[in-house]
């Protein structure tokens, strides 16, 4: 178990630049989050998947955000235009949802890619 | 809507004192609960995690949380503080589309 990776973990980048981010999960494990944290905030939920389908993404911050998980392991967030306020820490967590009829979700976060627009 | 607060944004103990964090939840049905540490750095870690049954749960690192349905709460203690233990502490409710805190920053005194 190598836990989950994330690749860059900085990324500093001109106002109105496309970023992409990508997201390897624990190998076992089906749903996988994105997260945004800013400074001196809890992390902010974005949107997850479970396998390849998006699950929710009601709560990406714009259109200009977009995530995919087209084979159900990595993902990618991708930010289109980037502004200043895009500037934050991007988390990537994952989880393996049980069969058990009760609930046993828990959600392994990876180290993060730091975003700066400048 | 689902939300949390951590009313304490920085708490300062000395090494080897008891600690206590708190949080209060607003949750519609039965509240998923959990409580995360980042320390600088690092990704989030998960302390413990409460789903249901014994409202007293017992976590990594020494850490304990009490469930209490009627204070909506879910504070996070420690008897006895190490220095290894300053960092930033999360309290989060639900599953998917987990709520954080604002978080509280935990400065441990020699």
């Amino acid at each position: 178990d190598t836990g989950v990776s994330q690749d860059p973990r900085h990324k500093i980048t001109k106002r109105g630049q496309n970023v992409t981010f990508r997201c390897d999960p624990i190998s076992e494990h089906n749903r996988l989050y994105w997260y945004r944290q800013t400074l001196g905030q809890g992390p902010e939920f974005l949107t997850y998947f479970q396998n390849e389908a998006q699950l929710e993404k009601s709560r990406l911050l714009s259109d200009r955000f977009s995530a995919e998980r087209p084979k159900g392991s990595f993902s990618t967030l991708e930010i289109q235009r980037t502004e200043q306020g895009d500037s934050a820490m991007y988390l990537c967590a994952s989880s393996s949802r049980d069969s058990m009829p009760e609930y046993t979700d828990t959600q392994y976060f990876g180290p993060g890619t730091r975003l700066t627009v400048l | 809507a689902q939300s949390v607060t951590q009313p304490d944004i920085h708490i300062t103990v000395s090494e080897g004192a008891s600690l206590e964090l708190r949080c209060n939840y607003s949750y519609g049905a039965t509240p998923y609960l959990f409580w995360y540490v980042q320390s600088p750095g690092q990704g989030l870690q998960l302390l413990l995690k409460y789903f249901s049954g014994d409202t007293l749960v017992q976590g990594i690192k020494g850490f304990e949380a009490e469930f209490k349905r009627s204070q909506s709460s879910f504070n996070l203690r420690k008897p006895s503080v190490h220095w290894r233990d300053a960092a930033e502490y999360f309290c989060a409710v639900g599953l998917n589309d987990m709520r954080f805190g604002a978080g509280t920053r935990l400065t441990v005194k020699p």
